[in-house]
């Protein structure tokens, strides 16, 4: 079946690690995109690519960086320049041309 | 700039009974779509509906409608003969239509909504 996966379900990481969460998606679908969800604040975008090499800031990507090496893989690092990095992070995909988004199940990062 | 404005944080409805959870946006762009997604405590994000802007008639899925009001650039989502799988975090999201390009998605904030049995 084709999906978007993410990995782990659950994060843990003291403050002032960096962490990387992966995104890999099977739907062979040429963007993708990362939102942090916080209570009460919605879905923000973090960053979005859409084509390998090549992306692009969201609305909050200070602390953030990621890679698009590859058409089905787009890894969010979360560096300790992020002041607030406990949130939910979801991943999601989209075939080019304005069409809907198809998203993962979600991380949970917890940083203390 | 695209804002999406979801006002309502919470709603409760009795099962089988109709609810309608609004949604407003603000934009200057004339091609657009807008969607409402659901998010179960499973926290599975799952698409409900999509609308076309240049589309006059508005968008039916079974139980789920939407009433589009382009002029007042209102979205409103109704939900018939409620359920209580319906019990879920719903969202109001617009894209604009660019072309050759993605866009972004821009969501509101969300309303949880609560089904009753």
């Amino acid at each position: 079946d084709g999906g978007i996966t993410q990995s782990p379900k659950y994060l843990f990481r003291k403050e002032g690690q960096n962490v990387t969460l992966s995104c890999e998606q099977n739907l062979n679908h040429d963007a993708m995109y990362w939102y942090r969800q916080d209570p009460g604040q919605g879905l923000r975008l973090i960053y979005y690519s859409q084509i390998v090499n090549d992306f692009q800031k969201g609305d909050i990507a200070e602390g953030y960086s990621v890679s698009r090496e590859k058409k089905e893989s787009f890894p969010l690092t979360v560096t300790s320049a992020q002041k607030n990095p406990t949130a939910f992070y979801l991943c999601a995909s989209s075939i080019m041309g304005n069409s809907p988004l198809h998203f993962g199940n979600g991380t949970r990062l917890t940083v203390t | 700039a695209q804002t999406v404005t979801q006002s309502q944080p919470e709603m409760s409805v009795q099962e089988a009974e109709t609810v309608t959870l609004s949604c407003t946006y603000d934009t200057s762009e004339n091609n657009y779509y807008l969607f409402w997604y659901k998010q179960p405590p499973s926290r599975q994000m799952i698409l409900v509906i999509r609308q076309e802007a240049y589309k006059q008639q508005n968008a039916t899925e079974n139980r789920f409608s939407v009433n589009f009001q382009k002029a007042a650039k209102s979205f409103s989502l109704k939900i018939s003969d409620s359920q209580l799988g319906d019990t879920a975090m719903y969202f109001c999201a617009f894209m604009a239509v660019y072309t050759g390009a993605n866009s972004k998605l821009t969501f509101g904030k969300g309303i949880t909504l609560s089904v009753r049995p």
